[in-house]
């Protein structure tokens, strides 16, 4: 039930095209999706975020679309850009701004965005 | 830029010997994390920290221990490294501003022959 199941695993995408990255969870406790960005060698960055009060969260090429009722998130990224080539993670965790509020994260999609 | 400094950021070590991990920060936040990252299995919390001297197991604690004296230093220790160890640890710090977001650091690539 602490699970965040991510998917797909690799996904690739022709410039100006669309990337979409699907996570589904099960705990109805979780009240806090981020989204991570991590490119080789580094580590992940927060990239954009929501809490379950909104359906979609927009920030430039990036957006969360969100799900309550079928407990699923997705990340969209638009106008997809050879720059955009990285790993993304999901990632849920309850008690936002709590006392521990630890992250449970999906198990990642490498996308590769062809010139 | 978090302030957050990894020591040593490669290791190569055998099996059986201990490994300590540093994981520095400079900006005196009070929650600091463990995680390793595995093809596959994504990020797993190894411990964490809630303050000075007050530390918690995470998902995959087997293995590890952890030491928190100063605000600043949050420490991972391997007492006898295995193969399965071999990985790349992150550390993490959250600020309490952002509420749930981590700032993690460059990484620690550990590898036990």
């Amino acid at each position: 039930q602490q699970q965040v199941k991510q998917s797909p695993q690799s996904l690739i995408v022709q410039k100006g095209g669309i990337s979409i990255i699907n996570c589904a969870y099960e705990n109805t406790a979780f009240d806090y999706f981020p989204w991570y960005q991590q490119f080789p060698g580094k580590g992940p960055a927060l990239l954009i975020a929501i809490r379950p009060d909104v359906s979609e969260k927009k920030e430039g090429r990036f957006t969360i679309s969100f799900n309550k009722s079928a407990k699923q998130f997705s990340l969209h990224i638009m106008d997809s850009q050879p720059g955009d080539s990285a790993t993304y993670f999901c990632a849920a965790s309850m008690n936002y701004g709590g006392s521990q509020g630890n992250l449970i994260f999906g198990k990642g999609t490498k996308l590769s965005v062809k010139p | 830029d978090a302030g957050i400094t990894q020591s040593p950021r490669h290791k190569v070590t055998e099996t059986g010997t201990p490994v300590t991990l540093r994981c520095h920060q400079t900006e005196n936040h009070r929650y600091m994390y463990w995680y390793r990252q595995d093809p596959g299995h994504g990020l797993r919390l190894i411990h964490y920290s809630y303050g000075v001297k007050d530390t918690d197991k995470g998902e995959v604690s087997d293995g590890y221990s952890v030491s928190r004296s100063k605000t600043e230093d949050f420490l991972l220790t391997l007492e006898s490294a295995t193969s399965s160890q071999t990985s790349v640890y992150f550390c993490a710090i959250r600020s309490g501003r952002g509420g749930g977001e981590l700032f993690f650091g460059e990484g620690s690539r550990l590898t036990v022959l």
